[in-house]
């Protein structure tokens, strides 16, 4: 099992829709969870993070933390064609780990 | 301001060799790594440094080596390069190694092992 989920996609969404991106852990010690877009041949950039159980907002970002079911998400509000990214999801634990990411395109 | 730094940026080499991949940092941060990025297994951690002269294995450090004599640079070095070693490589840092300290991406270094 790997440390960190996240579905692949690819998750196609209309330009002003609310994209939905979802990750699993399974370390229960992890404290600190991340969000990075990486555009493609690009490095990843922080997004957001969140340490807390419940919602953290900024801007048009939302990320939602569950840790009883180990689970963190991030929405999208009013998406841009410019929001057309792969989105990896980072959990630090005793050390950093990230998903495979999830591919998202915005059709406008 | 540069921040972080990475040289090469594409790197053919052949089976074998030796090869440097060079990270410098200007923002003065603690923490150092060093990741992989390939298809089906998303970023990898190779090595980290919490501090010049200490260094620590990650999930997939074998075939690599690092060093950190300075604060500012954190070199990665493949001593016998394999074609399994072709990917993309990032460095990152972070201003301190707690758990909730933000890691910064360098623009990557692409390696192709023929």
């Amino acid at each position: 099992q790997k440390e960190v989920e996240q579905n692949s996609g690819p998750l196609s969404v209309p330009e002003g829709a609310i994209a939905s991106l979802n990750c699993t852990y399974s370390d229960r010690g992890s404290q600190s969870f991340f969000w990075y877009r990486q555009y493609s041949g690009k490095s990843p950039e922080l997004i957001m993070f969140i340490y807390s159980n419940g919602d953290k907002e900024d801007g048009r970002f939302t990320a939602q933390l569950n840790k009883a079911s180990q689970y963190v998400s991030l929405l999208i509000r009013d998406s841009q064609p410019s929001d057309s990214a792969t989105y990896l999801c980072a959990v630090n634990g005793n050390q950093f780990y990230f998903g495979t990411g999830t591919s998202l395109t915005v059709i406008p | 301001d540069a921040g972080i730094t990475q040289s090469p940026r594409y790197k053919i080499t052949e089976t074998g060799r030796q090869v440097t991949l060079m990270c410098h940092q200007t923002w003065s941060h603690s923490y150092m790594f060093w990741y992989r990025q390939d298809l089906g297994h998303g970023l990898r951690l190779i090595y980290y440094s919490a501090a010049a002269d200490i260094t620590d294995k990650g999930e997939v450090p074998d075939g690599y080596v690092v060093s950190r004599s300075k604060t500012e640079n954190f070199p990665l070095t493949l001593e016998s390069a394999t074609r399994s070693q072709t990917s993309v490589y990032f460095c990152a840092s972070s201003e301190s190694g707690g758990g909730q300290e933000t890691q910064y991406f360098g623009p990557g270094t692409r390696l192709l092992v023929l």
